[in-house]
C-alpha cells in the first residue's frame, strides 16, 4: 500500500504568478483535503474533494482552486501568488465518511514547500 | 465559530518522564472529533490519537493518553515514559463534518 505523495517538494515563484501543486493519494481513498501550513502555524483548512466535486471549503480566496481526477489524485491551483502565500501546503487522503458524524483517518503527505518572492 | 487553542507554544520533558500538553476548544456542535497529530522535523503528519466526542471514556494508545473534558471543552493530551523520537511539533484538531480545525501547535523537546 502506498502512501500520500506530493510533488513537488519545493518550488519558488514570484508574486503575481500561479503555480500548480500535486497530490497523489493513498491506494484506495477517494477524498482528499488540502492545507496550507505557514511557518510557525497549524495547518489552515483550504477545502475538501470527493468523486471529483469539492465537498467543503475553508475561508480561503476564489483565487485557490483545485482538481479532483478520476484516479482520486488532486491538484492545488494558486493564481496571482502574494507574498503571504508561502506556506507549507500539505494534502491528506482518506476514505470519507459512512454518516454524517463518522469519521476516517486522514493520512497526510510530506508536503510542498512555496515561497514567494 | 469553531476555534482550537494551544497555549503552551514549547515544552520540554527529560526522557522517561511523563508530560501532558493543553488544548482547548470551542464549537457548538453536539457530534465531532478531536485528534492530536504530531508532525516530527521531517514534517509528516502522523496521527497520535482520536476522541469521539460522544464518548465519554477517555482515549489511549499506548503511551499517549488524554483528559477529555466536554463541558470545559479541554482536550489534553499526556505522554507517558517520553522517548526521544516524540520530540516534534504536536498539533489538537478539531473535526467536525467535512471540515478540520487546527491549533497552533507545541513544540516538544524530549531531553536526554
Amino acid at each position: 500500500e502506498t502512501g500520500v505523495t506530493q510533488s513537488p517538494t519545493h518550488l519558488i515563484k514570484t508574486r503575481g504568478q500561479q503555480v500548480t501543486l500535486r497530490c497523489s493519494s493513498q491506494s484506495g481513498h477517494n477524498t482528499v483535503s488540502w492545507y496550507q501550513q505557514a511557518l510557525g502555524q497549524g495547518p489552515q483548512f483550504i477545502f475538501q474533494y470527493y468523486r471529483e466535486e469539492e465537498n467543503g471549503r475553508g475561508n480561503f480566496p476564489p483565487r485557490f482552486s483545485g482538481l479532483q481526477f478520476p484516479n482520486y489524485s488532486s491538484e492545488l491551483n494558486v493564481n496571482a501568488l502574494e507574498l503571504d502565500d508561502s506556506a507549507l501546503y500539505l494534502c491528506a487522503s482518506s476514505l470519507p465518511p459512512s454518516g454524517r458524524w463518522s469519521y476516517n483517518e486522514q493520512f497526510f503527505g510530506p508536503g510542498t514547500r512555496l515561497t514567494v518572492l | 465559530a469553531q476555534t482550537v487553542t494551544q497555549s503552551q507554544p514549547e515544552m520540554s520533558v527529560q526522557e522517561a518522564e511523563t508530560v501532558t500538553l493543553s488544548c482547548t476548544y470551542d464549537t457548538s456542535e453536539n457530534n465531532y472529533y478531536l485528534f492530536w497529530y504530531k508532525q516530527p522535523p521531517s514534517r509528516q503528519m502522523i496521527l497520535v490519537i482520536r476522541q469521539e466526542a460522544y464518548k465519554q471514556q477517555n482515549a489511549t494508545e499506548n503511551r499517549f493518553s488524554v483528559n477529555f473534558q466536554k463541558a470545559a471543552k479541554s482536550f489534553s493530551l499526556k505522554i507517558s515514559d517520553s522517548q526521544l523520537g516524540d520530540t516534534a511539533m504536536y498539533f489538537c484538531a478539531l473535526n467536525t463534518g467535512n471540515q478540520f480545525y487546527f491549533g497552533t501547535g507545541t513544540s516538544l523537546t524530549v531531553i536526554p
